[in-house]
């Protein structure tokens, strides 16, 4: 089956540094990655949306300058968080579906816990 | 996408049935009914998804009202692994950049 991976799992970084995590869609190609993130018994919310080839598209309310998406390639999307602060400190999941497919399910990270201290 | 409601916690017995309901009163004809789940500290995995049929699949089975109003996700027999916060997310298919918007859930604790 379709497997997305993340990496790293979990990151500990000092405020005022970046950090960048990936996604990757292991066995299969993705026009499309969606990032998530996670606060402790919360719920996902939907922070972008990444484009292969082209600019993300950001959720209302969600700093477009402070979490830089890059999609490169059609297996890979990155996630850095600049200058984080401890309110970044979350869980982010990136996802994916395999392309041409509207129809099929979205396969999803193990997600990385990210620290900021 | 239409809005879902369901219960906040639920407990089962290891080894009867597990029965999530959620209710999509605001559904529209083309939206599709999605369930996920989430175990802790991992990311969410698909489990089913049905437009107006019953589906089942290895996991689970999924039962969807003549109205469609409303849905229940049924695990036949649970396991403690089937511990998760169970998501039920209604969908309007418009592409692979179609998005999911994830509710609340029910947390599924199942007990010995």
């Amino acid at each position: 089956g379709a497997v997305v991976s993340q990496h790293p799992s979990r990151v500990i970084c000092k405020s005022g540094t970046s950090v960048k995590i990936e996604c990757r869609s292991l066995d299969f190609q993705a026009t499309t990655m969606f990032w998530y993130r996670q606060f402790p018994k919360k719920s996902l919310m939907l922070m972008a949306t990444s484009n292969e080839g082209s600019k993300a598209t950001y959720e209302q309310g969600v700093e477009k300058d402070k979490f830089l998406i890059n999609h490169a390639s059609l297996t890979l999307s990155t996630l850095t968080v600049t200058s984080a602060h401890p309110e970044d400190s979350s869980f982010y999941i990136c996802s994916a579906r395999v392309s041409g497919t509207g129809l099929s399910p979205l396969h999803f990270g193990n997600g990385t816990r990210l620290t900021v201290t | 996408d239409a809005k879902t409601t369901q219960p906040t916690s639920m407990d089962c017995a290891e080894g009867r049935a597990a029965n999530l309901p959620c209710n999509h009163s605001t559904i529209s004809g083309n939206e599709y009914v999605y369930w996920y789940r989430q175990i802790h500290s991992q990311g969410p995995q698909y489990i089913i998804h049905g437009l107006k049929n019953n589906e089942t699949n290895e996991m689970a089975s999924l039962i969807i009202t003549e109205d469609r109003k409303s849905s229940t996700l049924i695990l036949p027999h649970a396991t403690l692994r089937d511990t998760a916060v169970y998501y039920c997310i209604v969908r309007l298919l418009t592409g692979t950049a179609s998005k999911l918007t994830f509710g609340t859930g029910t947390r599924l604790q199942v007990t010995l």
